[in-house]
């Protein structure tokens, strides 16, 4: 199972463009990147998927480089109501037991 | 659909009692799980099921029991409850296994111990 790296935290300002980067080394050829969103007192939420190159859907965007090591989640122009918990994860097909949530990174937006 | 629901929101225990925490999905998913969250730190997985009659130990198992009778229910049981079982549990399905596959989260339940 490939370990995930990420900020602690990060703070933005209302409007701002803000990228949270996640480190994923040992990614293997199957795994996909997967990003879930937690609202407090809330469960996690999916919110963007991939494996290569970028994505992008009505929440956010995601940024892979070539040798697929990291990748970058991008929410645009954020609101205060981004405030959340992210969570980046990496895995493919298999495995019922091995997705890694970390501490996330908890991202606070300030008006 | 309601998707995954879970019962109780809340509930204080007291050392030794036990309980039943109730999840719930109606999208048909195959796959079922139990995770705790303790405050400030990611999820982890107690228990998971892969259908009807099958349940797998995750990372955190000890002081829990589960039961699959149904592809809609998967209770989580909490024998005589201890302190250190204080935590957020969320109940998510999906429709396969592996990280691919979108895992769909219940809104939690908050338990104290005392």
């Amino acid at each position: 199972l490939a370990k995930t790296t990420q900020p602690i935290s990060m703070d933005s300002y209302e409007g701002q463009e803000v990228n949270i980067t996640c480190s994923h080394n040992n990614i293997a050829t199957n795994d996909y990147i997967t990003w879930y969103q937690q609202f407090p007192s809330q469960g996690p939420r999916f919110i963007i998927q991939g494996y290569k190159t970028k994505v992008t859907n009505e929440v956010a965007s995601l940024f892979i480089p070539a040798d697929r090591k990291s990748s970058t989640l991008s929410l645009p122009r954020v609101s205060l109501s981004d405030t959340a918990v992210y969570y980046c994860l990496v895995g493919g097909l298999t495995g019922a037991n091995n997705l890694f949530f970390g501490t996330g990174t908890r991202l606070t937006v300030i008006p | 659909n309601a998707g995954v629901t879970q019962t109780p929101k809340f509930r204080i225990l007291k050392i030794g009692q036990s309980m039943t925490l109730q999840c719930a999905q109606d999208m048909n998913h195959n796959y079922m799980y139990w995770y705790r969250q303790d405050p400030g730190m990611g999820l982890k997985l107690i228990y998971y099921s892969v259908g009807a009659g099958i349940t797998d130990k995750g990372e955190v198992p000890n002081g829990y029991n589960v039961s699959r009778s149904t592809t809609e229910d998967f209770p989580l049981r909490l024998e005589l409850a201890a302190p250190s079982q204080t935590s957020v549990y969320f109940c998510a399905s999906s429709y396969a296994e592996g990280a691919y596959n979108e895992q769909f989260f219940g809104p939690g339940t908050r338990l104290t111990v005392l």
